[in-house]
């Protein structure tokens, strides 16, 4: 079982709907990211939180220390959108474990 | 663009043989960090350098090495290659050495190996 667990595997969804992308660990963490990674391989960094939640424009982050779970949220989603998310916790030794990522395909 | 730049793009290669990769870092960044992307493995993280000091390893092999430079920029260097080592090889940069807690990252484009 891998320490940080990511659901769905793949997402097909119509342009217009909102999103939910899960990650679940299993080990304690320091801070938990959510990148982005494009078709054409670039990796961008989105959020990095610890506790809480963050929102960048149409992208929203939650994080439950507690339960270990964190969501990614994406609003009035748009072909743009498509991507890989990966999900990937660190912890104080500067180490990062990194989910297998979840492959979103927005349909217009 | 992230600021981050690697070179070279791409690099094919016969087993047997060593390559290095190069990662600049954004300008004012003293942290890179080297990830490893196979299709069998997806990412992960090999190795953490700041201000020219080994700050962090992870599932970094013997046969791989890196290190930084008074300038900041770094390599990685890759011997004996082997066919699983072809894959995607990502650097990032970040301000200082806590990104795992405080900062973020900034990826580089990467560097596609295929060892024949």
């Amino acid at each position: 079982k891998n320490e940080v667990e990511q659901s769905p595997q793949n997402l097909t969804a119509q342009e217009g709907e909102f999103i939910t992308i899960n990650c679940s660990y299993s080990v304690g963490i320091s801070a938990l990211h959510w990148l982005q990674q494009h078709p054409g391989g670039g990796i961008v960094s989105l959020f990095m939180l610890s506790s809480g939640k963050k929102k960048h424009g149409r992208l929203i982050a939650t994080i439950n220390i507690q339960e270990k779970h964190s969501s990614l949220h994406i609003t009035a989603s748009h072909p743009r959108d498509s991507a890989v998310y990966i999900c990937a916790g660190t912890s104080g030794t500067y180490k990062y474990i990194f989910g297998t990522g979840t492959r979103l395909k927005v349909l217009a | 663009d992230s600021g981050v730049t690697q070179t070279p793009k791409h690099l094919i290669t016969a087993t047997g043989q060593r390559v290095t990769l190069r990662c600049s870092p954004r300008s004012g960044d003293l942290s890179v960090y080297w990830y490893q992307q196979s299709l069998d493995q997806g990412l992960q993280f090999l190795i953490q350098y700041y201000n020219g000091e080994e700050r962090a390893k992870g599932n970094i092999l013997e046969r791989f090495s890196a290190q930084q430079f008074p300038d900041l920029h770094s390599e990685l260097n890759l011997s004996s290659l082997e066919l699983g080592d072809s894959a995607l090889y990502f650097c990032a940069s970040s301000v200082g050495g806590l990104a795992g807690v405080q900062e973020t990252q900034y990826f580089g484009p990467g560097t596609r190996l295929l060892v024949l």
